[in-house]
């Protein structure tokens, strides 16, 4: 697969370990925010998403967390298994919409120990 | 992979030559993108279109053209190819709202 995992941040837990992931965002004016998990060989997969109007959502075994003040978001994931283990990457859009694309953040590689 | 097929999954060329990527969708969705993919610089914007012969420029467009003909294809086009194009490229579509879906991604390899 890829190597897209070069030189990137490194977060190792423990199977089971509850897992927290990080993105600082730069534009105050985005609107819309994703997290995505990307496989090596593959492309990035959708997890989760929120709104601005929104500082929590949560999915199944994920949460995110967006705190606009300081532009900063976080997904948490609980019980990490093996499969959990990927390169993170958050997203955001100034549109609120499907209009002008996403910009990405530099992703967060997971490793999950046994 | 929501619909999405992207060809050639790999591809290695010569510099100077010209190649076409093609992303095609099976979900009519209303938007399409193309993003490159590089260590270091995660995934950067191309070109997008929001709908048939409908497009714009993204991040990086330099060297790159696109073309949509069809609701369901996106083409990329590196006109002369470079080493600094070397890379992977995803192909992804969404609707209004935002959510955005991958394709597989194509590796292309400049010589």
């Amino acid at each position: 697969g890829e190597s897209v995992g070069l030189h990137l941040p490194t977060l190792s837990v423990q199977e089971g370990d509850n897992s927290i992931i990080n993105c600082a965002y730069s534009n105050s004016a985005s609107d819309y925010f994703i997290w995505y998990k990307q496989e090596s060989g593959k492309g990035p997969q959708f997890i989760i998403d929120i709104r601005s109007n929104m500082d929590k959502r949560q999915g199944q075994r994920v949460t995110v967390l967006l705190n606009k003040t300081v532009k900063h978001l976080s997904l948490q994931i609980a019980a990490t298994q093996p499969g959990d283990s990927a390169v993170y990457f958050c997203a955001e859009t100034l549109s609120g919409g499907g209009a002008d694309g996403l910009t990405f953040g530099k992703g967060t590689h997971l490793i999950i120990q046994p | 992979d929501a619909g999405i097929t992207q060809s050639p999954r790999h591809k290695v060329t010569e510099t100077g030559t010209p190649v076409t990527l093609r992303c095609h969708q099976t979900e009519n969705h209303r938007y399409m993108y193309w993003y490159r993919q590089d260590p270091g610089h995660g995934l950067r914007l191309i070109h997008y279109s929001y709908g048939v012969k409908d497009t714009d420029k993204g991040e990086v467009s330099d060297g790159y053209s696109v073309s949509r003909s069809k609701t369901e294809d996106f083409l990329l086009t590196l006109e002369s190819a470079t080493s600094s194009q070397t890379s992977v490229y995803f192909c992804a579509i969404s609707e209004l709202s935002g959510k955005a879906f991958f394709g597989q991604g194509t590796r292309l390899t400049v010589v």
